[in-house]
């Protein structure tokens, strides 16, 4: 089976800095995604990596290393709006994508 | 661009009923997707679709769901008969490439079912 582990809950201030880690144990490996989805709401992509390495887009930064199976969604200058539930997910071998069971980031004035 | 429909939104019902979800996906996206998220849990894939071809539905419960992807675009997902452990978040998401060129997935606002 799929094992793909992140915490459960994460506060942080206004215009702070936080990291959202991941943790997969997977069949196969064919790249990650993060997305964000707000209460109610269907998820939206936020960054797709399948190198390890850094990827840079605007306040969010995803980083990967196969290596280590890890992976964090790093979110700078937080905002009020950013308060959400972050998941992670590992494309697998057979191409499915398998999600984790989501972050819930809440950002306090 | 529009993006993927679904519909009902909300949809409350007593067990053993049945029940159906519509899904129009993004114009020209070959795959098909249709996930379960339980209340505080990551989405579940229970059926892709390739065109109107199944690629996968081992998740699928099939002594109760069943789903269809007619003519290759709109989607349909069925629970007959619904238990109570069915109340979800259905979701519908649709990608351009085929199954081995992947792409991001896009999601439709979901259908929250109840079940009562």
């Amino acid at each position: 089976g799929q094992n793909i582990d992140q915490p459960t809950e994460m506060t942080a201030t206004e215009g702070a800095i936080v990291q959202i880690n991941c943790t997969y144990q997977t069949s196969g490996f064919n790249g990650l995604f993060w997305y964000q989805q707000h209460a109610g709401e269907a998820p939206t992509f936020l960054s797709y990596n399948v190198l390890d390495g850094l990827e840079e887009k605007g306040r969010f930064s995803s980083f990967l290393s196969r290596s280590k199976g890890y992976s964090y969604l790093l979110l700078k200058e937080l905002q009020m709006k950013d308060s959400a539930s972050y998941l992670c997910a590992v494309i697998t071998r057979d191409y499915k994508l398998s999600f984790g069971a989501g972050t819930t980031v809440t950002v306090r004035a | 661009e529009a993006g993927v429909a679904q519909s009902p939104r909300y949809k409350i019902i007593e067990k053993r009923q049945s029940v159906a979800f519509w899904c129009n996906p993004i114009s020209g996206h070959a795959t098909l997707y249709w996930y379960q998220q339980i209340l505080g849990q990551g989405p579940k894939l229970l059926i892709q679709f390739q065109n109107n071809g199944v690629v996968d539905d081992s998740q699928l419960p099939k002594d109760r769901f069943s789903a269809e992807r007619l003519k290759g675009v709109d989607s349909t997902l069925k629970i007959q008969p619904a238990k109570l452990e069915d109340s979800a978040v259905y979701l519908c998401a649709s990608s351009p490439g085929t199954v081995e060129n992947y792409n991001e997935q896009f999601f439709g606002p979901g259908t929250r079912l109840t079940v009562l």
